[in-house]
């Protein structure tokens, strides 16, 4: 079945250090392809999405580019920032099924210090 | 953007009760919403998918009869944790895609409820 896999974390940077964190998936259809941000004690938010291969998702700095040829989806920043600490997970979902049932990978905790 | 509330945020209960989780879509309309359960410094796991009006979809190694599911609205889904035991303690979250709004998959999320089973 579909499945999505992260690098490991916990990922410790520094401020304004470049950060990327690793997506590959594996799907059967068409998937679209999300990274959700989970900030200490709230819920999951989008942070970005990309729905077809070459798309380029992008929000608060942070980008991700849908490559079909290396099923990956990696999440990149040039300058992190403390306030980006938190849980990333990166997410797809398969258009095929008629509804969209999101299946994530196991998340990368971003630790970034003054 | 569209937000989505989850009720209690935090709940302690004896082996054995039962617990209920409420999931509201606050300024759209949800025919479907899904429920993840999600384990400490690990992902979300779907654990079922809600529908209004009719029987909610379980993932595969989900018990329907210890975790019910009612979607009595298009703007309410509870998840009912019957005779809950500590290998029940998690945080539960639940998630809703506005109606129509298939064309980018997108779900909002509540903030979660951590149920601790004592």
């Amino acid at each position: 079945g579909d499945s999505v896999t992260q690098m490991e974390g916990p990922v410790t940077l520094s401020e304004e250090a470049f950060l990327t964190i690793n997506c590959t998936y594996t799907a059967t259809g068409y998937p679209s392809l999300f990274w959700y941000v989970q900030y200490p004690g709230e819920g999951l938010q989008l942070l970005l999405k990309a729905t077809k291969a070459d798309d380029k998702g992008s929000n608060k700095g942070f980008e991700a580019t849908y490559r079909k040829e290396t099923t990956s989806f990696h999440l990149e920043k040039g300058s992190v920032q403390v306030s980006d600490s938190a849980v990333y997970f990166c997410a797809l979902s398969d258009q095929g099924g008629g509804y969209n049932k999101l299946i994530f990978g196991a998340g990368t905790r971003l630790a970034v210090h003054p | 953007g569209a937000v989505v509330s989850q009720h209690p945020s935090r709940v302690i209960c004896k082996s054995g009760t039962s617990v209920k989780i409420e999931c509201r879509s606050l300024d759209f309309q949800a025919t479907t919403m899904f429920w993840y359960r999600q384990f400490p410094k690990q992902s979300l796991m779907l654990m079922a998918t809600s529908n209004e009006g009719s029987k909610a979809t379980y993932e595969q190694g989900v018990e329907k009869d210890k975790f019910l599911i009612n979607h009595a609205s298009l703007t309410l889904s509870t998840l009912t944790v019957t005779s809950a035991h500590p290998e029940d303690s998690s945080f539960y979250i639940c998630s809703a895609p506005p109606s129509g709004h298939f064309s980018y998959n997108e779900q909002f999320f509540g903030p979660g409820t951590r149920l601790t089973v004592l």
